[in-house]
């Protein structure tokens, strides 16, 4: 099966620093993924990892570890407009073998932002 | 900036009809996916379209589903006989796949929220 964990809630002040972790078990793998998520709205795309390392794009920063099934997104100098879910997905690999695989979503990180 | 579109944004049916769900892909993308989101639940896969065919669907599809693309733009989800637990957000995404890495992402529609009674 595929299981994927990353916290319910967090929150942080306007300015800080917040690290958003996420944990993975999937039975194939290309790639991970973080969205952020408006209440009533689509998943926007926000970083992208398949290597090992750190993704660094603007205030948002996404770390992979393929051999510890880990990831977390970093997000700098928080925003109120930051408030909103954070989804950690996993891209699968298909029954063939082919990268036309699915996202696994874990539930969302609630991260509000006070000021 | 393209970006991927659905209608109606919310649809009321009564348990048992009909619904057919509507999205239109960013152009020159190749691959299409169905996903639901039951409130306060996680984002589900539902299907994914690729070569005018279905190339993977998930336990949740069953018989009651299908998708199509009747034409070189729409990309449609029916649901034959809804069921009050059908009632969620369903998103349409579409993604390159010409060439993959950083580009080669899913992106999502605003959604439709499908309301059963």
């Amino acid at each position: 099966g595929q299981n994927i964990d990353q916290p319910t809630e967090m929150t942080a002040t306007e300015g800080a620093i917040v690290q958003i972790n996420c944990t993975y078990q999937t039975s194939g793998f290309n790639g991970l993924f973080w969205y952020q998520q408006h209440a009533g709205e689509a998943p926007t795309f926000l970083s992208y990892n398949v290597l090992d390392g750190l993704e660094e794009k603007g205030r948002f920063s996404s770390f992979l570890s393929r051999s510890k099934g880990y990831s977390y997104l970093l997000l700098k100098e928080l925003q109120m407009k930051d408030s909103a879910s954070y989804l950690c997905a996993v891209r699968d690999v298909d029954g063939r073998g082919s990268t036309l695989g699915r996202l696994y979503f874990g539930r969302g990180t609630q991260l509000t932002v006070w000021p | 900036e393209p970006e991927v579109t659905q209608t109606p944004s919310h649809q009321v049916t009564q348990m048992g009809q009909e619904v057919i769900l509507r999205c239109v892909p960013i152009s020159n993308h190749l691959y299409f996916y169905w996903y639901r989101q039951i409130l306060g639940q996680k984002v589900e896969f539902l299907v994914s379209f690729y070569n005018n065919e279905i190339s993977e669907k998930s336990e949740i599809f069953d018989d009651q589903f299908s998708v199509e693309r009747p034409d070189g733009s729409n990309f449609t989800l029916k649901i034959r006989s809804t069921k009050l637990e059908d009632s969620a957000m369903y998103f349409c995404a579409s993604r390159p796949g010409r060439v993959g890495g950083y580009t080669d992402t899913q992106y999502f529609g605003p959604g439709t929220r499908l309301t059963v009674l």
